[in-house]
Parts: C-alpha cells; structure tokens; sequence
C-alpha cells in the first residue's frame, strides 16, 4: 500500500527565504501528486496539481516537482512570507491509494515563517 | 464557483446523540469521500463512493455510516457519536478518471462529549 512521508515535520524560517519542502512516495504508479495548504483548524486549499507525465507545475511564488523514479515530489516556495505560514501536505492519487479518490496522505510539514 | 460545502462546521453533542453532516458538490464529481483528520495521524479515509448507490468502507469505517443517493450529496452519519470521533472531518469530491484534481470541503469540527 502506498505510503507518503513529508520531511520535515516543522519548519521555521525567517522571512524573505526560499524553502524546499520534500515528499516521497513508496508506490511510483501514482496517476498524479497534489500540494495542499491547511491553516490552523481549516480546510485543504489545492494548491498544485501534478500529473504524472509532468515533471513541475508552477504557480505564482509556488514551484512543485515531481520524479516518479526517485518517489519524490518537492514544494519549493520563494521569498516567503508570514502569510506562508500554514501546514502544507502533499497527497499521491494512484492504485494503491485509499478508495475511488485513492489519495494517500503524508501529515504534512508545519511551516512558520518568521516575520 | 465550483465547491464542495459542508455542513456545520463546527458541532458539540453528547455521547450517544445521532448526527449527520453533510456534503454537497456542485461540479457533478462521481467520487466523493470522507477523511477524518487527528494530530499525529494525518488524514485517514471513512468512507467513500464511486457513483450514486455505491459505497465502500474506507481505512477507518467503524461507528459511521453514508449515503450517496444522489449524485451532488454524501451525507456522513453518526448513529450514536463517541468522544473517541471527536475530529475534524473533510468531505472530497473529484471526477471518476485518475487524473483529476480533488477538492475539500472546508472541514466539520466535531467535538463529543
């Protein structure tokens, strides 16, 4: 079954910053990688979408990659900001995931940016 | 604006007490699935369905029950809530093809008491 790791499990860094948050997935037969962001109690904003024949997705200050053969995918996010600051997930969609959807989790990286 | 809503978003009863949530999507999505969320265990799916009449147990099912009726609504239900299914609860919805794009609704915290 497959399983998903997010290292690390809590970041914090200063403001202005670029940052790298990791993925890595057991199962590479994964149909695509989906990045989320949750704050504090809150839902999952979907924030890139990776299938997988793409190797990167690009939105605003938000870069995700991904390399089915190494099973690993990473959020690289530039010149952070407070407002960066939330808990980001990566999600694999693939047959060995949960049901229909088959979206494994990983629990995520808590990130603070520091003002 | 394409969404998946829930609702409430927050809820306190008592042990023993039936409750329902619900679910609606309004992007004509064929899969709809439950996830219940807790500190250290991450996301873990309840139930899910593929279509309409069509359900199956997810990887934490034990004290739930759903519906899928019709195809917009997944109402999740609570027969008799214990404090250990106190959580925040997440309804998702996508398209029935692999690579299609997931969206949540924006979470039901449910506290037992």
């Amino acid at each position: 079954k497959q399983e998903v790791t997010q290292i690390p499990a809590a970041l914090s860094v200063p403001e202005g910053e670029n940052l790298v948050l990791n993925c890595s997935f057991t199962d590479s037969a994964i149909y695509n990688l989906q990045w989320f962001r949750q704050d504090p109690g809150k839902g999952l904003t979907s924030l890139l979408l990776i299938q997988s024949s793409q190797r990167e997705q690009t939105s605003g200050r938000l870069n995700a990659s991904l390399d089915k053969s190494s099973g690993r995918s990473t959020l690289y996010i530039a010149a952070s900001q407070p407002g960066d600051s939330a808990t980001y997930l990566c999600a694999g969609r693939g047959r060995s995931g949960g049901g229909a959807d088959g979206l494994t989790f990983g629990k995520g990286t808590h990130l603070i940016i520091q003002p | 604006e394409a969404q998946v809503t829930q609702n409430p978003r927050y809820l306190i009863t008592v042990t023993g007490k039936k409750l329902t949530v619900t679910c609606s999507q309004n992007m004509n999505h064929e899969y709809m699935s439950w996830y219940r969320q807790d500190p250290g265990l991450g996301l873990r799916q309840i139930y899910y369905s593929m279509n309409v009449e069509v359900t199956d147990k997810g990887d934490v099912p034990e004290g739930y029950k759903v519906s899928r009726k019709e195809k917009r609504n997944f109402p999740l239900i609570l027969e008799s809530p214990s404090p250990n299914q106190t959580s925040l609860y997440f309804c998702a919805s996508s398209y029935g093809t692999p690579n299609t794009e997931a969206f949540f609704g924006q979470g039901t915290r449910l506290t037992v008491v």
